[in-house]
């Protein structure tokens, strides 16, 4: 059980969009419609801002949306403001009731 | 609101087993609706997802993980506790206790986390 892939870093300009990849297997995230998506600041807890895929907790601007291809995930963050800048991380249901987050991706808002 | 809360030690021998308790308040652990799990972090690190508990007993675990870990469940008190057993430096960490709703695949609700150290 490998972590999933995710760039180290991610940058954008306010108002703009920016995407993080989340690449995995077909054994986790191809396999299954259960990908999440968390955001932490920095010496908070993970926030969770997307699960199955695709689908947002009440609270959660719709400004974060996610989606898959294959054995990619991907969180899209579009009207980038300044609190969006923090850490992502991805998690994929990986089968037999186990989990697996990716690496994390450091989101700088310029 | 659901609430969790992580306690336990902060400074653990090398050699020695980690002991951490989750309290849930604003919601029972035996409402059947979630599991209950442990996440790990590093210090400047990724999450690692260590393992969850039901109400009923029932476990699963990181394979990576698996040959020391035990997660049990106090229904009674609305705890569940972990113990990571033959612990070193790499298990040095914060540690965070969180909740998987049934009716999807996420975790919702998140302790604040707390740091253990492996030290002598």
């Amino acid at each position: 059980q490998s972590a999933l892939t995710q760039p180290r870093s991610v940058s954008g300009s306010p108002g703009q969009s920016v995407t993080i990849s989340c690449t995995g297997t077909s054994s986790d995230v191809g396999g299954y419609n259960y990908v999440s998506w968390y955001q932490q600041h920095p010496g908070k807890a993970p926030k969770l801002m997307i699960y199955d895929v695709s689908k947002r907790p009440s609270g959660v601007p719709d400004r974060f949306s996610g989606s898959k291809s294959g054995n990619t995930a991907s969180l899209t963050i579009s009207g980038l403001q300044a609190e969006d800048e923090a850490d992502y991380y991805c998690c994929s249901y990986a089968g037999s009731y186990t989990f697996v987050f990716g690496g994390g991706t450091k989101l700088t808002v310029l | 609101q659901v609430q969790l809360q992580e306690s336990g030690p902060g400074l653990v021998k090398p050699s020695q087993t980690l002991s951490l308790t989750c309290t849930v308040s604003g919601g029972s652990i035996s409402s059947g609706d979630y599991y209950w799990s442990w996440i790990r972090q590093p210090p400047g690190k990724g999450l690692e997802w260590i393992g969850y508990i039901y109400y009923s007993g029932s476990t699963y675990y990181n394979p990576s993980l698996k040959s020391r870990v035990t997660i049990s469940v106090d229904t009674s008190k609305n705890q569940f506790s972990l113990k990571l057993s033959s612990v070193t430096a790499a298990d040095t960490a914060v540690y965070y206790c969180a909740r998987v709703p049934r009716a999807y695949v996420g975790f919702d609700y998140w302790g604040q986390g707390t740091l253990v150290t492996v030290s002598s």
